[in-house]
């Protein structure tokens, strides 16, 4: 049963620690996604790869914020240093050229 | 930038009921996508459509790409249909660019 997997579910830090979450896509999938949903918000999209290159990632805060994809079957989305107002749901999403795009779990990031 | 809107914001209805949620985007698109959202849970995709009517069980999606907009119906309503509903819809050449989301519909289905 093919799926995204999403790595860690929930995390709770302290402001200024470093923060990592990590994406399986869905193997065979060459786009991958990172959104961020908030209650204020909704879902924002954060960065976007296409066959591992980022093609966008506008809406990613630059300075603390950064997304890679080392390798076709791991995405990364890191902040570094985590503050308050970066608590939300982090969802990684895979996809096929055109098609339909599945969503992982999300990680549930609680910075304090 | 798509603006996309949906309506109504919350839904509370009773089982059995028809449901309707609608969603309106301000720019031509080249898909659109109903997502559900269970609370707490991770998001599922239901549809995928750029023209239209698609049905899938009791849930029935339909667009209309001249008047930008689109419904998500719901036959035989059941409490286990109660979720977030989100619409979303992508600018670019093709179904999985960096969608722009609307607010979602939050449907409870009464028993």
């Amino acid at each position: 049963d093919a799926r995204v997997t999403q790595t860690p579910r929930h995390k709770v830090t302290e402001m200024g620690q470093e923060v990592t979450m990590r994406c399986q896509p869905i193997l065979g999938h060459n786009t991958v996604f990172w959104y961020r949903q908030t209650m204020m918000q909704g879902l924002e999209l954060l960065a976007y790869f296409r066959n591992r290159a980022p093609l966008d990632d506008s809406g990613m805060p630059k300075d603390r914020f950064s997304a890679e994809m080392p390798d076709a079957t791991l995405a990364t989305l890191k902040i570094q240093p985590s503050e308050p107002r970066d608590s939300a749901v982090y969802f990684c999403a895979s996809g096929r050229g055109v098609g339909e795009l599945f969503f992982g779990e999300g990680s549930r990031l609680t910075v304090l | 930038k798509n603006e996309v809107e949906q309506s109504p914001q919350n839904l509370t209805a009773q089982e059995g009921e028809f449901i309707t949620i609608n969603c309106s985007y301000s720019v031509g698109i080249s898909a659109l996508h109903w997502l559900q959202q269970h609370p707490g849970g991770g998001i599922v995709s239901l549809f995928m459509l750029s023209s239209g009517k698609k049905k899938h069980g009791r849930l029935i999606a339909t667009i209309n790409i001249q008047e930008k907009h689109s419904s998500l119906h719901i036959t035989a309503s059941h409490p286990r249909d109660s979720a977030v509903y989100i619409c979303a819809v992508s600018d670019s050449g093709g179904g999985a660019d960096g969608l722009t989301f609307g607010k979602g519909t939050h449907l409870i289905i009464q028993p």
